[in-house]
């Protein structure tokens, strides 16, 4: 079975600061997508990212990026220039890819909850 | 709006209760998924469905039962409440038959058991 792992609980930085949030994961698969969500106060879980396993390029997002380690099965998420908008429970989730058995299941980290000061 | 929507938003139960939470989604997406979220251990899948008609047991699936008739609902029932089932509950849909691994959420269900 997969397992995902956020070791940060909390983070907390100054507004325009850079910030990364680390994530691990195990498996023995060799396909599968990992994912960054970000769910704010308000509840709703939103995709921030998304890397697939079979592409060396790390993702990027805008101000969002992604730290790809396949070997060591590191997923890390850099925010650069912070805005008090990014204050939230950032997830690291991962997905086997392909086969209806698989059906797309996500596992989730445990969290880490951002909180950008002004 | 296209998406998933969850009823109720909120709910109160005593323990014993019985209770059914409602997922509808318009996408015509074929997988469901109903998580539950609880602090410090991210979320976490109960049930989920391939298409209508059938169901399969996630990771925490005790105590839960789920029924998937038609294609656009996924409905999961408490049959006896317990404190420990006090959680956010978030349903989920996806795979629209192209290759797209993308996710929808719906806004989640705070249930409270007493």
């Amino acid at each position: 079975a997969q397992t995902v792992t956020q070791s940060q609980p909390e983070m907390s930085v100054q507004e325009a600061e850079t910030v990364t949030l680390s994530c691990t994961y195990d498996t023995s698969e060799n396909n599968y997508y990992l994912f960054w969500y970000k769910q704010p106060p308000s509840r709703q879980m939103i995709l921030v990212i998304r890397q697939e396993a079979y592409k060396q390029q790390n993702a990027t997002e805008n101000r969002f990026s992604v730290n790809f380690q396949k070997a060591a099965k590191s997923f890390s998420l850099k925010i650069s220039d912070t805005q008090l908008g990014d204050t939230a429970m950032y997830f690291c989730a991962f997905m086997k890819r392909g086969g209806i058995q698989g059906a797309q299941k996500l596992v989730f980290g445990q969290g880490t909850r951002l909180t950008i000061n002004p | 709006n296209a998406g998933v929507t969850q009823t109720p938003k909120f709910r109160v139960l005593k323990t014993g209760q019985s209770m059914t939470l409602l997922c509808a989604q318009d996408m015509n997406h074929e997988y469901m998924y109903w998580y539950r979220q609880d602090p410090g251990m991210g979320l976490r899948l109960i049930h989920y469905s391939v298409g209508e008609g059938t169901t399969a047991k996630g990771e925490v699936p005790d105590g839960y039962n789920v029924s998937r008739l038609k294609k656009q609902n996924f409905l999961l029932g408490l049959e006896s409440a317990a404190p420990s089932q006090t959680s956010v509950y978030f349903c989920a849909s996806s795979y629209d038959g192209t290759v797209n691994y993308g996710y929808t959420f719906g806004s989640g269900t705070r249930l409270t058991v007493v």
